[in-house]
């Protein structure tokens, strides 16, 4: 029944390692979004899907690419961990795109994955 | 680029005393959104508010749009225990996509 669900929830792993942490919804929404929050709580966008396609891709090392085999999905692949990687993964959906006009476009967040790199 | 800026950063609050955060935004928003995220928890969509001067409440919670579309508040009268957490603005500019704010982080003393 979870909307928005991630796996795993907790992700411990040595430097240097690849890593990935999966994301499904079920809310039939066209848009989902990674998240990354620090340890200061801030919410920074990563990337952003709209029906498959990527629509966001802020300022991220290339060490970390996104992939969404379908719109109910988005996966996230992060390569050679490094201690700097390490906080809270959040996957979103919502109802809509990023381009504006829209008048409901709240996001759902999925639980999160508190990724640490030692 | 645009940009949300939230203010305070942490409000530490007795239990029965009000709350208030804000939001401010360099540019004019289309709307604007409040999330709410317990600790250790994930964000929880509180409400979205569209039109200019729009007042919302939401039991003890009152939001408000100015005038401007450029700034936001979230009012919390007579904060529970059960208020404490971390409190996100969200601003959308037209044809831009939804920026968060820092967030205030509230803690109540009971």
């Amino acid at each position: 029944d979870t909307a928005v669900s991630q796996t795993p929830k907790y992700l411990v792993t040595q430097m240097g390692n690849d890593k990935s942490i999966k994301c499904e919804q079920n809310l039939g929404h066209d848009t989902m979004y990674w998240y990354k929050q620090d340890s200061k709580k801030f919410l920074k966008i990563m990337f952003s899907y709209n029906n498959k396609e990527l629509i966001i891709n802020e300022t991220v090392p290339n060490r970390f690419s996104p992939k969404s085999p379908d719109k109910a999905h988005l996966n996230l692949h992060i390569n050679s961990l490094e201690l700097g990687d390490s906080a809270v993964y959040f996957c979103a959906s919502s109802p809509r795109g990023t381009s504006g006009g829209a008048h409901r476009h709240e996001q759902y967040f999925g639980p999160g994955t508190r990724l640490t790199v030692t | 680029g645009q940009q949300v800026m939230q203010i305070p950063q942490y409000q530490h609050v007795q239990e029965g005393e009000d709350f208030t955060t804000y939001c401010n935004s360099s540019t004019t928003l289309s709307n604007i959104q409040w999330y709410k995220q317990r600790p250790g928890g994930h964000p929880v969509f509180l409400i979205q508010l569209v039109k200019s001067g729009e007042v919302k409440k939401q039991k003890r919670l009152t939001f408000q749009f100015g005038e401007a579309k450029k700034n936001s508040s979230l009012h919390i009268t007579a904060t529970q225990t059960t208020d404490v957490g971390t409190y996100f603005c969200a601003g959308r500019a037209s044809g831009s996509r939804l920026t968060f704010g820092e967030g205030t982080q509230l803690t109540v003393n009971p």
